[in-house]
């Protein structure tokens, strides 16, 4: 199985800040990579998929870059909305694997 | 719009069979994948497996001894089945459609299920 890990676990960030998180493959996943956004108690939500492709109706200050092993999710100027845990997912190969998920809180 | 919604027993014995629906509205039903996952309770999430209209599976190799995902297209519905369940299956199980990107772009709300005598 490709391992999916992401970086940090946790961060706390203030509304109108900047974070990045990064999610690194084992093995390449060419652009395979699924950016999901979970809050308590709901299903997880789609926000970039194909590693930079901004989802349909998902505000644009969310944003992916990366391809092989190494990806970044970018949430520029934070929106008290926007705190929640957030996922990496390869499609490259099965199964398709999960991040362990980073969980982005309030400072 | 599409929507999923799960439905099934939420309380299972151990060793006994878990068994859930995921009933599909609105969209294409048989231009999709449609896949099953699971979270822990407090964890990550965990991809369980997909199936196309056409009964095509692929299934998780640590789970595959005891999955079974099948799929009724004339009702728009998708199972699964997890057989000889511990407490270790507990978990909230979702639904997803795969989009053409390989992405999951619709989720269901999820169910409880939990394993307990």
């Amino acid at each position: 199985d490709i391992q999916m890990t992401q970086s940090p676990s946790s961060l706390s960030a203030s509304v109108g800040g900047r974070v990045i998180i990064t999610c690194r493959a084992s093995q390449s996943i060419r652009n395979y990579l699924n950016w999901y956004q979970q809050k308590p108690g709901k299903a997880p939500k789609l926000l970039i998929y194909a590693a930079s492709s901004l989802q349909s109706g998902v505000p644009s200050r969310f944003s992916g870059s990366g391809s092989g092993t190494d990806f970044t999710l970018t949430i520029s100027s934070l929106q008290p909305e926007d705190f929640a845990t957030y996922y990496c997912q390869q499609s490259y190969s099965f199964p398709h694997t999960f991040g362990q998920g980073t969980k982005l809180e309030i400072k | 719009q599409v929507q999923l919604q799960e439905s099934g027993p939420g309380l299972v014995k151990p060793s006994e069979t878990l068994s859930l629906t995921c009933t599909v509205s609105g969209g294409s039903f048989s231009s999709y994948y449609w896949s099953w996952i699971r979270q822990s309770p407090g964890k990550g999430l965990e991809w369980i497996g997909y199936i196309y209209h056409s009964g095509s599976t692929s299934i998780n190799p640590s789970l595959k001894s005891r999955v079974t995902i099948s799929v009724e297209t004339s009702k728009n519905q998708v199972s699964l089945n997890l057989s000889s369940v511990t407490a270790a299956d507990t978990a909230v199980y979702f639904c997803a459609r795969v989009s053409s990107s390989r992405s999951l772009d619709y989720w269901g709300q999820g169910t409880l299920v939990t394993v307990s005598s």
